[in-house]
């Protein structure tokens, strides 16, 4: 199996920082990295696709960016509904493709 | 815009099976690729299975008891069985699906908690 290593765990922010997580994976994955927001109660939205594509309807503060291995996803100026838990996923590798463990942004 | 909604028994008894439901609109089910993801209670996020458009299926090695997913185009739906379950399958349950090259899940459900319990 592929692992997915995210950092960190948890970060506490305040609105208008630039925030920033990290995913690794074991072994190269190309670009089949993606991200995704949850927030408790709601649907899971992606975010970004392929490691820096933007989804549609997705505001431009996210950003995604690497290839390989190593992974960012950058909140330029962090918003109040961006106070949520991202995973990242890679989809290069079925049974199994695998999450991070996750990254709760809360207020700081 | 396609729509997601799971839904599921709620609480089952262990060794039993989970049989989960998900309905979809707004969309053609044959033109997505589908998949299951669920989230334990407190924890992270778990791949469970993968149905394709051609209709192959892929499912997470680690599950200890037999999965299976499958989808009807009759009824729009794609449906998740889990045998034998036993407390460790306790959480939120999504469907989710997508239709790019990348395999990102762009459409997800809100999900269906599912207990197991005696």
């Amino acid at each position: 199996d592929i692992q997915m290593t995210q950092s960190p765990s948890s970060l506490s922010a305040s609105v208008g920082d630039r925030v920033t997580i990290t995913c690794r994976a074991s072994q190269s994955i190309n670009n089949y990295l993606n991200w995704y927001q949850l927030k408790p109660g709601k649907a899971p939205k992606v975010l970004i696709y392929a490691a820096s594509n933007l989804h549609s309807g997705v505001p431009s503060r996210f950003s995604g960016s690497g290839s390989g291995t190593d992974f960012t996803l950058t909140i330029s100026s962090l918003q109040p509904e961006d106070f949520a838990t991202y995973y990242c996923q890679q989809s290069y590798s079925t049974a199994p493709e695998t999450f991070g463990q996750g990254t709760k942004v809360d207020v700081k | 815009q396609v729509q997601l909604q799971e839904s599921g028994p709620g609480l089952v008894k262990p060794s039993e099976t989970l049989s989960l439901t998900c309905n979809v609109s707004g969309g053609s089910i044959d033109s997505y690729y589908w998949a299951w993801i669920r989230q334990p209670p407190g924890k992270g996020l778990e791949w469970i299975a993968y149905i394709y458009y051609s209709g192959s299926t892929a499912y997470n090695p680690s599950l200890k008891s037999g999965v299976s997913i499958s989808i009807d185009t009759s009824k729009n739906q794609v449906s998740l069985r889990l045998n034998f379950v036993t407390a460790a399958d306790t959480g939120t349950y999504y469907c989710a699906g997508g239709a790019n090259n990348w395999y990102s899940l762009d459409y997800w459900g809100q999900g269906t908690l599912v207990a197991v319990s005696s």
